[in-house]
């Protein structure tokens, strides 16, 4: 069975300074994904960035990077240049591998709630 | 274009009633999901239709869940009877075939009194 963990219930960073959410995962499977959410306070998740497993670069959209260990089984992401909008939850998550490309039933983490102090 | 709609925004029942949870998903997604969020814990899985048909509902908790998607359009979720554990928020995902993005809807937050 596929678990993710997020050790880090709250975190707090400076605005414009850089931040790390913490993810680690277990599945026995050899293709995946790997996925970061973004939930703020009105309630919709948002998607931020995907990480397939046999990708070889890690994975960047704008201010955000996902810092993928594969051996150590850790996602991480990053978010460069805090600002005020980015205080949200937020959910790293991980897609089962099934025979055709887009399936989404994914398992998620328990979340980190990140506030970004002015 | 529209994103994915989910009503009502919050329901609160009584254990014991009946209640129904509308998703619609972007148009053209033949993709549907649906998970669920206790407080406190991890959002899980319930189940998933390509248009019409489930594919998989290896999460849905028990008989009392009941997912319905007409026509490949919009779905429904019925919780009948509603117990106190049901409680949570309900979410909704779309995404066409061949893409590694969902989209999900607000989420639908029910409360079992």
């Amino acid at each position: 069975a596929q678990k993710i963990t997020q050790t880090q219930p709250g975190m707090f960073v400076q605005e414009k300074e850089a931040v790390t959410l913490d993810c680690t995962y277990d599945t026995s499977d050899q293709s995946y994904g790997l996925f970061w959410y973004k939930q703020p306070s009105s309630g919709e998740m948002i998607f931020l960035i995907y990480q397939g497993s046999y990708d070889e670069q890690n994975a960047t959209e704008g201010r955000y990077s996902l810092n993928f260990q594969k051996a150590r089984k850790s996602a991480n992401l990053v978010i460069s240049a805090s600002q005020l909008g980015d205080s949200a939850m937020y959910f790293c998550a991980m897609r089962e591998a099934r025979e055709f490309v887009g399936y989404q039933k994914v398992t998620f983490g328990i979340g980190t709630k990140l506030q970004v102090i002015p | 274009e529209a994103g994915v709609t989910q009503f009502p925004s919050h329901s609160v029942i009584e254990k014991g009633q009946t209640v129904t949870l509308r998703c619609d998903p972007i148009s053209g997604h033949d993709n549907l999901y649906w998970y669920r969020r206790v407080m406190g814990k991890e959002i899980k899985f319930l189940l998933h239709f390509v248009k019409e048909s489930k594919q998989d509902e290896s999460g849905m908790p028990n008989n009392r869940f009941l997912a319905e998607r007409t026509g490949g359009t919009y779905s429904t979720l019925k919780v009948q009877p509603a117990e106190l554990e049901d409680s949570g928020v309900y979410f909704c995902a779309s995404s066409p075939q061949g893409t590694t993005e969902a989209f999900f809807g607000q989420g639908t937050r029910l409360t079992v009194v």
